[in-house]
């Protein structure tokens, strides 16, 4: 089986640094991958790790750790608009290949 | 422009009666997703298709049903059986490739009065 959990809600500072982390059980791993969500739409991809260590893309950089059963998602120079909700997931391969999300964390940039 | 598209954007049904929800993609996917999410939660995987003509059960099939006869379209019927359908149904689709994400429609979201 699988299990994913993040948590649910986070709080930082416009301008700030932001650490979301992301711990995993599965068997067949294939990938994790981050996507943002803002409310009431479809979510959109920003990471993806399938090796251990730091991917860097811009503002955002994702690590992973698969001995750990870990990542993080940091988000740098926060912004406004960057409250949405962050989604980690898994893909396991077996037999094909699905991809199952954790629950998601809320994060609330103030100013 | 390619992209993955999910109608009716709002969708109102009575309870009992079965309603198809629709996804199509121009992107020429061989994968696809369907997910339910629901207030404050993740998204719950309900069926997924490797291939044309073959798709297999997600975690939460119960109560619905899928098919796969174009490569385009995967359309999800929320039949009676399912208890609770009133959610925000996801529809995703992935290309070839082991670091693949994929792509989403912008969701349905129905309501069962």
């Amino acid at each position: 089986g699988q299990n994913i959990d993040q948590p649910t809600e986070m709080t930082a500072t416009e301008g700030a640094i932001v650490q979301i982390n992301c711990t995993y059980q599965t068997s067949g791993f294939n990938g994790l991958f981050w996507y943002q969500q803002h409310a009431g739409e479809a979510p959109t991809f920003l990471s993806y790790n399938v090796l251990d260590g730091l991917e860097e893309k811009g503002r955002f950089s994702s690590f992973l750790s698969r001995s750990k059963g870990y990542s993080y998602l940091l988000l740098k120079e926060l912004q406004m608009k960057d409250s949405a909700s962050y989604l980690c997931a898994v893909r396991e391969q077996t037999g094909g290949f699905k991809t199952i999300f954790g629950a998601g964390t809320r994060l609330f940039v103030k100013a | 422009d390619g992209g993955i598209t999910q109608s009716p954007k709002y969708l109102f049904r009575k309870e009992g009666q079965n309603v198809t929800l629709s996804c199509e993609q121009n992107l020429n996917h061989d994968a696809m997703y369907w997910y339910r999410q629901d207030p404050g939660q993740g998204l719950r995987l309900i069926y997924y298709s490797q291939i044309v003509n073959d798709f297999q059960k997600g975690d939460i099939a119960e109560g619905y049903s899928v098919s796969r006869e174009k490569k385009e379209s995967f359309p999800l019927t929320v039949t009676s059986a399912q208890k609770n359908p009133t959610a925000f149904y996801l529809c995703a689709s992935r290309g070839g490739g082991q670091n693949t994400e994929a792509f989403f429609g912008q969701g349905t979201r129905l309501t069962v009065v």
